[in-house]
């Protein structure tokens, strides 16, 4: 079946500083993919819609300075977290549905990255 | 808005047991409803689904049935394997392509 790559699966970082989780289709195009993130023993939560040469479509109370989307191709979309805390650490999954074919509610997911900001 | 509920786990079973995971929903209109599974490194894999009120999803022994008059969708299996250790996940969608999703219930299966 179709795979979606996630870089890194594990991040530390200090507070403050920046991270960069890429997500990759491998073997087909998504010119729409979505970005979840998930605390321990609760739902995944979506937090915005990542849309190829457009701006992210962002979830209500989540900080669209905070996490920067960029979709710049249609194999690629990048969260990066900006600034840090402790209170961002969590499991971020991405997930895109084919451009063409599988049906409308067709998703492949990533295998999620871990944050912990110490 | 949406929600769905699942049931708390871990849930710990012998291999060959019967399994159920609970599942239940409130959403407006008719979504969709979906079993993910996730092992254990891996991505989320969708195991079966069901589109409209009496459907039954099925896949690798596992069924669930959308039942609208409970608003259930409960999973289950006749005969767990080891192999079948994961987290799995219940979601519904309501817009085609937005996804919410349960808190996930972690099996794990004996030998």
């Amino acid at each position: 079946g179709a795979v979606v790559s996630q870089h890194p699966s594990w991040v530390i970082c200090k507070s403050g500083t920046s991270v960069k989780i890429e997500c990759r289709s491998l073997d087909f195009q998504a010119t729409t993919m979505f970005w979840y993130r998930q605390f321990p023993k609760q739902s995944l939560m979506l937090m915005a819609t990542s849309n190829e040469g457009s701006k992210a479509t962002y979830e209500q109370g989540v900080e669209k300075d905070k996490f920067l989307i960029n979709h710049a191709s249609l194999t690629l979309s990048t969260l990066t977290v900006t600034s840090a805390h402790p209170e961002d650490s969590s499991f971020y999954i991405c997930s895109a549905p084919p451009t063409s074919g599988g049906g409308k509610e067709t998703q492949y997911f990533g295998p999620g990255t871990r944050l912990l900001v110490l | 808005g949406d929600s769905v509920t699942q049931m708390e786990g871990p849930v710990t079973l012998s291999e060959e047991a019967f399994l159920t995971i609970n599942c239940t929903y409130t959403a407006t209109g008719y979504p969709s409803l979906f079993w993910y599974v996730q092992y254990p490194g891996e991505g989320l894999q969708l195991l079966l689904k069901a589109t409209k009120a009496d459907d039954k999803g099925s896949n690798k022994g596992f069924e669930a049935t959308y039942r609208k008059e409970t608003t259930s969708f409960h999973l289950e299996k006749g005969s767990v394997q080891v192999s079948d250790s994961a987290v799995y996940f219940c979601a519904l969608s309501s817009l085609g392509q937005n996804f919410v999703f349960g808190p996930g219930t972690r099996l794990s299966v004996l030998p």
